[in-house]
Order: structure tokens, then C-alpha cells, then sequence
């Protein structure tokens, strides 16, 4: 059983820009959700999908995107870069529809911006 | 909403000392509460779930924690600490509904284990 992968490992650009991370999630899961790990912090919860569409999010601006695929991989987008972005993205798979919904994590990406 | 709160953002124990981490919730329903660990550069790692099944739960690597409502408490221990335990732990709240769930994490604890 393949578990959650996410690449790539890490990342760095520059303010301003533009960052696409991404994450299959582990067999038999069809829920991926997306959270920031600033340092010295615990993660924080920034959206969830299900079924390719967005199925909660946390308390983050818009220019946090994302995206799920039919194969249930997913793709988390940040616009404008800021300084404050720089964190550990975290993803998360896990199997909504029945039983503890319990979320299984990647290793997730280390973004530095500069 | 729901919190969780993670008293002490250190604790230093030494090789085979009890290890005690606390975590107190805030719920207005019957919480689902879960402990993970961090090792450097790594993701998280389920240790263990409370899911009202049973309030003593027990998880991988000898930990265990105890849930008490009374108390709104969560803490996590491990009767005797091995060097392998040092790394950053998180109690976390699971917030929603079955259909879609978010995981409210503390900010953790950093275990230092010395020989």
C-alpha cells in the first residue's frame, strides 16, 4: 500500500510569485486535505476536498487555491507570494463515507520565500 | 469552535522516565481527539485516536493517554522514555461533520529525552 507523497520536497521562490504543491493521496482514499506548518507552530487547516470539489477551508485568503483530480490527487496553488507564506505544506488523505475519517500525512514541502 | 490547548511547549525527561504530555480540548460535542508525532523534517504520525470507544487508549511505540471529560483533558504518557521518543508531539480536535473534517492541532510539544 503506497502511502501519501507529495513533491516536491522543497521549494524556493521569490515574494510575488507563484507555487503549485502536490499530493496523491494513499490507495483507497478520496479525501485530501491541505495544511500550513509555519516554524515553531502546529499545522493549521487550510481547505479539504472531496469528490474534486471544495469541502471545507480554513481561515485563509482566496489567493490559497486548489484542486482534485478524478484519480483523487490534488494540487494546492498560492498566488502573490508573501514573506509569511514561507512553512512546511502539509498533506493530508484520508477515506470520508464511513468509520473515524481518520487522515493519514504526507512528508510534506518546505517553502521558503524570499 | 473547537481548541486544543498543549501545556509546556518543552519537556525534558530523562532515559527511562515517565513521560507526561498535556493536552486539554474545548468542545461543545463529544470531541474526537488524536495524538501525532513529528520527527525532524518529517511528516505527521498517527499515535493514537480517541474516537468514545474507550477513554484509556493505547498506541504505537507505548504511549497511551486518557481521556477525561471531567477534566476536558487528553494527556498522553509513556512509562518509560527511550531516546527514540525525543521529536515534537500534537494533540489535535477533529471539527465537522463526517462529510468534511478538519483537524484543529495545538502547538505542540518538543519531548527532549537525555541519557
Amino acid at each position: 500500500e503506497t502511502g501519501v507523497t507529495q513533491s516536491p520536497t522543497h521549494l524556493i521562490k521569490t515574494r510575488g510569485q507563484q507555487v503549485t504543491l502536490r499530493c496523491s493521496s494513499q490507495s483507497g482514499h478520496n479525501t485530501v486535505s491541505w495544511y500550513q506548518q509555519a516554524l515553531g507552530q502546529g499545522p493549521q487547516f487550510i481547505f479539504q476536498y472531496y469528490r474534486e470539489e471544495e469541502n471545507g477551508r480554513g481561515n485563509f485568503p482566496p489567493r490559497f487555491s486548489g484542486l482534485q483530480f478524478p484519480n483523487y490527487s490534488s494540487e494546492l496553488n498560492v498566488n502573490a507570494l508573501e514573506l509569511d507564506d514561507s512553512a512546511l505544506y502539509l498533506c493530508a488523505s484520508s477515506h470520508s463515507g464511513g468509520g473515524h475519517n481518520e487522515q493519514f500525512f504526507g512528508p510534506g514541502t518546505r517553502l521558503t520565500v524570499l | 469552535a473547537q481548541s486544543v490547548t498543549q501545556l509546556g511547549s518543552h519537556v525534558s525527561v530523562s532515559e527511562g522516565a515517565l513521560v507526561l504530555l498535556r493536552c486539554n480540548y474545548s468542545s461543545s460535542v463529544p470531541p474526537y481527539l488524536f495524538w501525532y508525532v513529528q520527527y525532524p523534517n518529517q511528516g505527521l504520525q498517527l499515535l493514537l485516536k480517541y474516537t468514545s470507544a474507550a477513554t484509556l487508549v493505547k498506541g504505537i511505540n507505548g504511549f497511551e493517554a486518557e481521556f477525561k471529560k471531567s477534566e476536558t483533558s487528553f494527556h498522553l504518557t509513556k512509562p518509560s522514555a527511550h531516546m527514540s521518543d525525543a521529536a515534537e508531539y500534537f494533540c489535535a480536535v477533529r471539527e465537522g461533520n463526517q462529510a468534511g473534517t478538519a483537524l484543529i492541532f495545538g502547538k505542540g510539544t518538543t519531548l527532549s529525552v537525555s541519557s
